[in-house]
């Protein structure tokens, strides 16, 4: 059994470029949820899909937008990049959608934007 | 904006100490999970306790619930250096809420 995977490692762009980052969910999982986690502070949540649909969306701007497919891998995407969004970006798999299921968690990418 | 969130900020004992961190939430909820953070790296589950549980344990962990006060306990027994980390509640919708965690660090 794999466990999550994100690539790349680490990430340097400069502000105003695009960015994806890619996430390969654990095996059997069909959720996916990804996190923005700035330096001294807890993950938050962007967004979730389950079956290659949204499921829910946290506070952030529409430039961040996601994708999953049906092998349940997924990406992010982030458009017209700031400065504010140099952070650890993590994403984690479940068996299903919904705050009952343990999440299994990537070890993220670390996201520099200059 | 965050669910959960920790208290103390940091701590620091000496190895075989316990280590006691504190959760409180504004909402209800239906379950509430800790997870441990290791340098910036990804999270790692803990336990899940629901709300109609009070008590939970695995291995050295000890997870208290009180839902008429709204908060958590995470207790740690004997802890080692590898207990150095960082630790979150967070309470749960279709999402996970995080608060901004509990750094420990355990001094050999």
């Amino acid at each position: 059994e794999t466990g999550v995977t994100q690539s790349p490692t680490h990430l340097i762009k400069t502000r105003g470029q695009q960015v994806t980052l890619r996430c390969s969910s654990q095996s059997g999982h069909n959720t996916v949820s990804w996190y923005q986690q700035a330096l001294g502070q807890g993950p938050q949540f962007i967004f979730q899909y389950y079956r290659e649909e949204e499921n829910g969306r946290g506070n952030f701007p529409p430039r961040f937008s996601g994708l999953q497919f049906p092998n349940y891998s997924s990406e992010l995407n982030v458009n017209a990049l700031e400065l504010d969004d140099s952070a650890l970006y993590l994403c984690a798999s479940s068996l299903a959608a919904g705050g009952a299921y343990e999440q299994y968690f990537g070890p993220g990418t670390r996201l520099t934007v200059t | 904006s965050q669910q959960g969130e920790e208290d103390p900020q940091a701590l620091s004992i000496q190895e075989g100490e316990n280590a006691t961190m504190n959760c409180s939430y504004k909402t209800s909820i239906n379950n509430l999970q800790w997870y441990r953070q290791n340098s910036g790296r990804g999270l790692v589950h803990l336990i899940l306790i629901r709300s109609n549980e009070r008590e939970k344990h695995s291995g050295r962990l000890r997870v208290t619930l009180d839902t008429s006060k709204k908060s958590s306990s995470l207790l740690i027994t004997a802890s080692r250096a590898a207990d150095t980390a960082s630790y979150f509640c967070a309470t749960d919708d279709y999402k996970l809420s995080f608060g901004a965690g509990t750094t420990v660090t355990v001094r050999a």
